[in-house]
């Protein structure tokens, strides 16, 4: 079964302390890598989409990378507005969109 | 712009009833998915139209159906309400579908008494 797993699942960093979260799946028939942003009583925010291994994509203080492995969420000196669930999904050949359950990021001021 | 909007925002039933749900798509967006999700998970699947037609279905039981109008709204229909059925329901739409990123609404929280 297709599955995509995240990690940790609650990460606390304080104000401009940079990290990375992790997002590994199933290595067979990746068709597509998506992150998310989830903010409490709120639908997933889309942030951005990878295709192919070694593709990059970057907003604000945000970077996402794909390995054939696994996906990497960067977070460069975050602010305390950066604290929220990110989601990591993905579509296998069935075509439909596997969730991991997603890190519950905290900065603190 | 508006973006995906699900009615109603919350809603309380009894075991054994029945529900209806509710989503409007982005403008041009052909295909809908729903989604269930339980507190401290990820969405998990439930369905996906295109064009009116089913595309895919989630490991869900056959108390839930959907639909898809020419207008490309959508309903998602659950019977028989049970305890477990208490969760999000989020609807998200795209362009056609398949690899393309999908775009959520703020869901529609069900509880079951």
């Amino acid at each position: 079964e297709d599955q995509v797993t995240q990690s940790p699942e609650a990460l606390r960093l304080q104000e401009g302390e940079s990290s990375s979260l992790n997002c590994s799946y199933t290595v067979s028939g990746l068709r597509g890598l998506f992150w998310y942003r989830q903010d409490p009583g709120k639908g997933p925010e889309f942030l951005f989409t990878l295709y192919s291994a070694g593709e990059e994509k970057e907003k604000e203080r945000l970077k996402a990378t794909l390995t054939k492995k696994e996906s990497f969420l960067h977070i460069t000196a975050p602010k305390p507005e950066d604290s929220a669930t990110y989601l990591c999904a993905a579509i296998f050949g069935n075509e439909k969109l596997t969730f991991g359950t997603g890190t519950r990021l905290t900065i603190i001021p | 712009d508006a973006g995906v909007t699900q009615s109603p925002t919350h809603l309380i039933k009894t075991r054994g009833q029945h529900v209806t749900l509710r989503c409007s798509p982005i403008s041009g967006h052909k295909s809908v998915s729903w989604y269930q999700q339980v507190l401290g998970q990820g969405p998990q699947f439930i369905f996906q139209y295109y064009e009116k037609e089913e595309r895919g279905r989630g490991n869900f039981p056959d108390r839930f159906s959907a639909r898809q109008f020419p207008n490309y709204s959508s309903e998602l229909n659950v019977n028989a309400l049970l305890l477990g059925d208490s969760a999000l329901y989020l609807c998200a739409s795209s362009v056609q579908g398949k690899d393309q990123p999908q775009h959520f609404g703020d869901g529609t929280r069900l509880s079951i008494l």
